[in-house]
């Protein structure tokens, strides 16, 4: 009964360091999103993706990479860490179009630190 | 202006209170909508979808009022558990992906 699995949980990086965050879920849903979550603001969405071998932007891109060659896992990677990619990240999946009785469901998030 | 705005508290209210949160959209066109929860330091989880003609579930009474551009929820003795940060949770009509706009959330906090 995993749902959405976030790894790490906690990372710290030096500035330009890359690395990569992963996410897997077992529910064999199409639609995956990754957002960042900042104090203050709302989850803003990053990088998406709507099925195997198809991805696109969301509202915050910049600095952020993602593949998706297989349904199930979702990686996001950070090319170049600046400080202002401190923040918390969640992973989130979903099956449907986002209608009124789609839920999405998050893993448990990345607190990420950039130094 | 911000898509999704809430008020962002915190609301301190008792056990046994009433409380209400509201939450303003920009997007007339807007599509779906939610209320997430999301406990401290957690993952947000779905605690109920909105629909048009307002619905129920337990303690929690959601309304939505298209005409305004407002969703509201209404929680009925406050129990301490309640306690968390709510998120008002929008999707705008955007083809077929499930692309959800976030409020940045209306912290609740219910005392003994």
């Amino acid at each position: 009964n995993a749902g959405v699995t976030q790894t790490p949980k906690f990372q710290v990086l030096k500035t330009g360091q890359s690395m990569t965050l992963q996410c897997a879920q077992d529910m064999n849903h199409e639609y995956m999103s990754w957002y960042r979550q900042d104090p203050g603001m709302g989850l803003r969405l990053i990088h998406y993706s709507v099925g195997a071998g198809i991805t696109d932007q969301g509202e915050v891109p910049n600095g952020y990479n993602v593949s998706r060659s297989t349904t199930e896992d979702f990686p996001l990677r950070l090319l170049s860490a600046a400080p202002s990619q401190t923040s918390v990240y969640f992973c989130a999946s979903s099956s449907g179009t986002g209608g009124t009785n789609t839920e999405a469901f998050f893993g448990q998030g990345t607190r990420l630190t950039v130094v | 202006r911000k898509e999704v705005e809430q008020d962002p508290g915190p609301f301190n209210v008792p056990e046994g209170a009433t409380v209400a949160f509201n939450c303003t959209y920009s997007n007339s066109a807007s599509q779906s909508f939610f209320w997430y929860r999301q406990d401290c330091r957690k993952e947000p989880k779905l605690l109920m979808s909105v629909y048009s003609s307002g619905n129920e579930d337990g303690r929690f009474t959601a309304q939505l009022n298209r005409a305004s551009q407002y969703i509201s929820l209404l929680i009925r003795d406050s129990k301490l558990s309640d306690s968390a940060t709510y998120l008002c949770v929008v999707k705008p009509i955007s083809g077929g992906y499930n692309k959800l706009i976030f409020g940045a959330g209306t912290r609740l906090a219910v005392h003994p």
